[in-house]
Formats: C-alpha cells, structure tokens, sequence
C-alpha cells in the first residue's frame, strides 16, 4: 500500500500564494491524492482529488477558485493563491488501494498552514 | 440537509465495548460507501474501516481487525462502528465520512463532526 509523506508545517502571508505537497512512497506514480482541509475544532472538509494528470472530478462543495491542484511523478500538489485568514487548517492528503477483495485507505500526516 | 451525525462517543474503561452510530440524512444512504475514520489528540487522521453501499464488502484497518466492525443498515439510513476490547490507544475523534466510489477510487465528500471516544480507567 501506498505511504503518503507530508511536511508538518507551512505558512504563508495573507494574500500570498503557498503550495502544499503530498509525496507518494516509490511504485505508486500513478496513484491519485485527495486533499481535505480540516480547519481547527472542526471535522475535515474535502477539497479536490488529483491525479498525475491534473484535478480527477470536481472540487468539493464551496471550494473557491482559488484552490487548485497539480500531480507531478510522485508528488501530488494544493496551491492556495491569495490566501485568507479561513484558509488556516491542516491539510491532510489520503489515497484507497486495492481491490474490491483487498482493500486500504491510508493518509498523510497533515500539514498545519498558519496564515501570517 | 444534507448531513452525517455520529453519535456514541462516550467514556470508557479499557477491556469494555461501545457502538457508535452514524445517521445520515439528505442523500440516497445505499448509493454511497461509508468510512470511519477516527483522529488521535493532536494526530492525523486513520482510516478505520470501510463498507460498500449494500453492505456486502467490509474492510478493515489491522488496528481494527478481530475488534472493531463496521455494518449499516440502509432500512434506517444509519452506519455503525461496533468496538470491543478497547484500549488507550483507540482514544480518539471517530468520524463517519461518505465515500462516492468510481472507477479511480473513493474519496471521502461529506464528513459528519465527530465522536469522542475516551479509553481510560
């Protein structure tokens, strides 16, 4: 199953741009990512899903335009342009493997934006 | 509305048993795969436990196997997580999440506010 490898801090300056990262362990290159924001004392929200080829499907519910995603080899990537105070959140990346007779759902650590 | 209320989050001794319930409203329930997924304090999250839309197809975490399991009955609209031989470690925010599934996977779209499950003596 696939290890998914997050920084645990980012920040960026109100209005600025910041890019998060979701690293996928080798051999699972072709594998898509999905981005929750978890902002604090409340339960995750879902974001958008991202393969090597760009966005899969649509974005969540109310997710501004601001959000977009890129998938590079291994990496899978959350921009955040003009960042606002309500983008303060953890961030978590997860991913599903298997089959319908084997199945894992794994997640990233989480990567705690602080908006400055 | 579209929402998912989980409900049974309690405190309890280590060794002892507890259900939680997941009551989802707003949507066709027995169109969607659920999950639970549960958070440590402070931690990220773990994926728990899946089941597909009809019930047939479980799947489990290995911290989960031989102790936690999930069901759903789609008469009431409502997923449970049946949890037994509890221990510190299983502390935790329990979520329930609904999980659209298509030909590149599932992905968790709708997440409920959470349980609190306390394991201590």
């Amino acid at each position: 199953q696939p290890i998914l490898t997050q920084p645990p801090s980012a920040s960026a300056s109100l209005g600025a741009s910041v890019t998060l990262t979701c690293a996928l362990s080798s051999g699972y290159s072709n594998y898509k990512v999905d981005w929750y924001q978890q902002r604090p004392g409340m339960g995750p929200r879902f974001v958008m899903r991202v393969g090597s080829g760009g966005i899969v499907g649509s974005k969540g519910d109310g997710i501004p335009g601001r959000f977009s995603v890129l998938g590079s080899g291994l990496i899978r990537f959350l921009t955040i342009k003009n960042i606002q105070e309500e983008d303060e959140a953890v961030y978590h990346c997860g991913a599903d493997h298997g089959t319908v007779d084997n199945f894992v759902a794994v997640f990233g650590g989480g990567t705690k934006l602080t908006v400055l | 509305q579209v929402r998912l209320v989980e409900s049974g989050g309690d405190l309890v001794r280590p060794g002892r048993s507890l259900r939680l319930s997941c009551a989802a409203s707003g949507f066709d329930f027995d169109h969607y795969a659920m999950y639970w997924v549960r958070q440590a304090p402070g931690k990220g999250l773990q994926w728990v436990a899946t089941i597909s839309n009809d019930g047939t197809n479980t799947y489990h975490a290995d911290s989960a196997k031989g102790r936690f399991t999930i069901s759903r009955d789609n008469s009431i609209n409502t997923l449970y997580l049946q949890m037994k031989d509890l221990r510190p470690e299983d502390t935790a925010i329990y979520y329930c999440a609904r999980a659209p599934w298509d030909k590149y996977g599932s992905y968790c779209d709708l997440w409920g506010q959470g349980a609190l499950v306390t394991v201590s003596s």
